[in-house]
């Protein structure tokens, strides 16, 4: 069985720095790009950022960008975001998401972790 | 950047047709998806490559894309549809989310 468990969030002062985690298990971590999704409280989905299975490229929302960093560690099936210099916009349940293994160009997220919770206040 | 656009709510009756639609450029040429959120979870892909079903998505949900335009058709409609509703597309290595809607049973 396919699982995703993130952990990590909790509450963090404007400027502050964070660092998600997102444990795998249940399927070859090293052959899937994986994601960070986010959803503010009450609001929609919002694509934060990708990466490629071995790591070797890596894509960003806009307004993250030079701020979040995601990586991942293969040998211990999980994928990280590194969140610098917060926002109060930041505040959200972030999800950690697996791409499928051949989505060629239909690129979509077969599972979701839970959520944890960032919220970004002083 | 591309956005994705969709109906704030739509509402229809048990047993009903409910059409969810999402709009963006040419959004004809990509390949659009569906996500169904309820309150408290995760989202659940229920259409993939415009018009695929996941194994377990009941088959009263169909996908088509064209144009500008990817719609979400649920036939015969029942009270457990009633969710958020997101389309999702990939554009240039990025993914974007419409602004989702909410479908009403009543």
């Amino acid at each position: 069985e396919v699982q995703l468990v993130e952990s990590g969030g909790g509450l963090v002062q404007p400027g502050g720095s964070l660092r998600l985690s997102c444990a795998a298990s249940g399927f070859t971590f090293s052959r899937y790009c994986m994601n960070w999704v986010r959803q503010a409280p009450g609001k929609g989905l919002e694509w934060v950022a990708n990466i490629k299975y071995d790591g070797s490229e890596e894509y960003y929302l806009d307004s993250v960008k030079g701020r979040f960093t995601i990586f991942r560690d293969n040998a211990k099936n999980s994928l990280y975001l590194q969140m610098d210099s917060l926002r109060a916009e930041d505040t959200a349940v972030y999800y950690c998401a697996r791409a499928p293994i051949d989505y060629g160009d239909s690129y979509y997220f077969d599972y979701w972790g839970q959520g944890t919770l960032v919220t970004v206040s002083s | 950047s591309y956005e994705l656009t969709q109906p704030p709510s739509v509402s229809v009756s048990p047993g009903q047709t409910a059409s969810i639609t999402c709009s963006g450029d040419k959004l004809g040429n990509k390949y659009a998806c569906w996500y169904q959120q309820k309150p408290g979870q995760s989202p659940v892909v229920v259409i993939y490559q415009d018009n695929k079903r996941p194994s377990g998505i009941p088959e009263r949900f169909s996908g088509s894309n064209s144009g500008n335009t990817a719609t979400l058709t649920i036939s015969g409609t029942q009270a457990m549809d009633e969710a958020d509703y997101y389309c999702q597309a990939w554009d240039s290595g990025t993914v974007v989310f419409g602004g989702g809607t909410k479908l009403t049973v009543l």
